[in-house]
């Protein structure tokens, strides 16, 4: 497959659950990012990695762990989740150059946390 | 940090009329500006983009303006379909990390 994948694309988890989401990016790109996207507000950082080395955490709570373990593959891993995380989140990968380049999304994970 | 200010927020165009959005950033280092479009239910995905080199840049019925001393940058749409109907978002970046406004939900009117 091509681009940027995620899975799940859904998952609905109790706040004692622990999960992980997963995105690949097949685009020979070095950086990778999560954002969260809640309804009615503007697209949220929250994680860049950058030659699989952590480079920005948006001041993202600890139940929030991310995971680079080479260039193609990023975890999100999840617990005890709160009701307002539920969103979707969106991975993302670009061609890191410094001078800003586009960032290619994937489909996202609808989260929901019950 | 940067601010991305976008607006308006929602958007209703008859079918075959322009469409405007304007955006403002805060960053004077910010260099680049792209533009996405997200459809219901899908991912965001790039339209067009600007670097602070350019003022102007066209791409078929869409172009992108930016003016560095004012700070700021519109998303023009001519000849609106009901394709193009979709939440755009604008961004603005000096490096890696790009910073986004809050999205205008375009409906175009049959």
């Amino acid at each position: 497959e091509t681009g940027v994948t995620q899975t799940p694309r859904h998952l609905v988890m109790g706040m004692t659950n622990k999960k992980s989401l997963k995105c690949e990016q097949h685009l020979g790109h070095n950086a990778m990012y999560w954002y969260k996207q809640s309804a009615k507000k503007p697209l949220e950082l929250m994680f860049v990695y950058s030659l699989e080395e952590r480079v920005e955490n948006n001041s993202v709570p600890s139940r929030f762990s991310p995971e680079c373990p080479n260039s193609s593959h990023l975890f999100l891993h999840l617990h005890t989740l709160q009701p307002e995380d539920s969103a979707l989140y969106l991975c993302a990968s670009s061609q890191d150059s410094g001078q800003g380049a586009e960032q290619y999304f994937g489909p996202g994970t609808r989260l929901t946390v019950t | 940090g940067e601010n991305v200010e976008q607006h308006p927020s929602t958007l209703s165009v008859q079918e075959g009329d322009s469409a405007v959005i304007k955006c403002t950033y805060s960053d004077s280092a910010s260099n680049y500006f792209p533009w996405y479009k997200q459809e219901l239910g899908k991912r965001p995905q790039l339209i067009i983009d600007i670097r602070s080199n350019v003022g102007e840049k066209k791409d078929q019925r869409i172009a992108v303006t930016l003016n560095k001393t004012a700070k700021h940058f519109s998303l023009h749409i001519t000849e609106t379909q009901p394709e193009d109907s979709a939440v755009y978002f604008c961004a603005a970046s000096s490096g890696y990390k790009l910073s986004f406004g809050a999205g205008t939900t375009v409906t175009v009117r049959a």
